[in-house]
């Protein structure tokens, strides 16, 4: 049963700490996004890679926001610092990426508190 | 563009119907529904591809008027474990868009016995 995993499932921490998360994709697949959720604003795309390029990140805020895909089957999204509004769930996403039809395949996503 | 859904919620009682649109501003040729229970990742339900086409899903089903750049999503006797928020994606067209949506603000949906 293939799934996308993401590591951790939960994390507290203090305002300008460096928060690292960690996501697998489901093998084979070429796309990868990086998703924030909150009340306020839904769920927002953050970055976006194909065959681990970054094609899209205007949705991150860039001065303490970063996403990369060292290899195919690992992509990160940093924070550093932290600040208290970057409370929320973050969730990866993979994909084909093929067409308009294909699917985003969730992960279970990392809840972050920053206190 | 952010599509726009409405009803923002709705109740039911278990066996009822419900329909939860979504509506865009600009061209569409394709509409992606997601279901998100409670503390949990959205889920894949069906693409509705241009053509107006129809799909299904258990006893969910969608449809999908690229003309009125809209589509809707039709829960037939509902049941309890339809309770969740769903979600409407609208794909970007073409570049290196292509395969990016952009979801709509969601609609919770909330059956009782």
């Amino acid at each position: 049963d293939a799934r996308v995993t993401q590591t951790p499932r939960d994390k507290v921490t203090e305002m300008g700490q460096e928060v690292t998360m960690r996501c697998q994709p489901i093998l084979g697949h070429n796309t990868v996004f990086w998703y924030r959720q909150t009340m306020m604003q839904g769920l927002e795309l953050l970055a976006y890679f194909r065959n681990r390029a970054p094609l899209d990140d205007s949705g991150m805020p860039k001065d303490r926001f970063s996403a990369e895909m060292p290899d195919a089957t690992l992509a990160t999204l940093k924070i550093q610092p932290s600040e208290p509004r970057d409370s929320a769930v973050y969730f990866c996403a993979s994909g084909l990426g093929a067409a308009a039809e294909e699917t985003q395949y969730f992960g279970p996503g990392t809840r972050l508190l920053v206190l | 563009q952010q599509p726009v859904q409405s009803p923002q919620a709705v109740i039911l009682r278990e066996g009822e119907d419900a329909v939860i649109n979504c509506s865009s501003s600009k061209a569409l040729y394709s509409v992606h529904w997601y279901r998100q229970k409670h503390g949990e990742a959205p889920v894949f339900l069906m693409i509705l591809l241009k053509g107006g086409e129809q799909k299904g899903h258990e006893k969910i089903s969608a449809s999908f008027n690229e003309k009125k750049q809209q589509s809707s999503l039709y829960l037939t006797a509902s049941q309890l474990s339809y309770s969740g928020t769903y979600f409407c994606g609208t794909p970007h067209a073409g570049g290196t868009s292509y395969g990016k949506l952009t979801f709509g603000q969601g609609t919770i949906l909330t059956v009782h016995p």
